[in-house]
């Protein structure tokens, strides 16, 4: 799977934009982009994914770049609830029988600190 | 979004005791489950594939007689540390897909275990 280079940290005011970048300078045309995040001793929570499109959900935004070699999670609207690490993975994916099959392979992630 | 429950939350066992955790998909089927595993301050390292009906398949330098892995069913994955120590202290976390193409992955809360 391909590599993503995030930054280890982050600061963001409540209530403000929180753009997280993340670098996957080797994706191959069939990885997908997922965004995790996850709070302490907690699993790792789906916030968004997308191929070579821009995505929006409830929760964030993901904008990939045209040359798919990075993209970036925006939290529009910032809150103190959304501090956690940020994991950026890029995924191979395998189709079998209809479903799609693929292994998550973390990195560091991006450590986010909303502060008040 | 989809619910994965693992159980129990958190275990302390003896030195030398098994332990059996286990991950199910509460309201989908999944024929692909994953394991990883999480030191303090670390990112989640995937341990193995859990294949329903099927071996599992484990990452590099995981011990597959250590860290047992059943997959009996379509809603259930068992991860078996036997003959625990206390380096085997750590957080596991399990996860599962929907059958469908290109759908995330739903993560359980995590165990804690602790082997004292």
């Amino acid at each position: 799977d391909a590599k993503t280079t995030q930054p280890p940290s982050m600061d963001c005011a409540e209530g403000r934009a929180a753009n997280l970048p993340c670098n996957h300078s080797t994706i191959s045309g069939n990885e997908y982009v997922y965004w995790y995040r996850q709070i302490h001793s907690q699993g790792p929570q789906y916030i968004i994914h997308g191929l070579k499109n821009n995505e929006t959900n409830e929760m964030a935004s993901l904008i990939i770049t045209e040359d798919r070699k990075s993209s970036t999670l925006i939290l529009p609207h910032a809150t103190l609830r959304d501090t956690a690490v940020y994991y950026c993975i890029v995924r191979v994916e395998w189709e079998w029988g209809g479903t799609s099959y693929g292994k998550l392979t973390f990195g560091q992630g991006t450590i986010l600190t909303v502060h008040p | 979004g989809a619910v994965v429950s693992q159980h129990p939350s958190w275990v302390i066992c003896k030195s030398g005791t098994s332990v059996k955790i286990e991950c199910r998909s509460l309201d989908f089927q999944a024929t692909t489950m994953f394991w990883y595993r999480q030191f303090p301050k670390q990112s989640l390292m995937l341990m193995a594939t859990s294949n329903e009906g099927s071996k599992a398949t484990y990452e590099q330098g995981v011990e597959k007689d250590k860290f047992l892995i059943n997959h009996a069913s379509l809603t259930l994955s068992t991860l078996t540390v036997t003959s625990a120590h206390p380096e085997d202290s750590s957080f596991y976390i399990c996860s599962a897909s929907r059958q469908g193409r290109h759908t995330e992955a739903f993560f359980g809360q995590g165990t804690r275990l602790t082997v004292v």
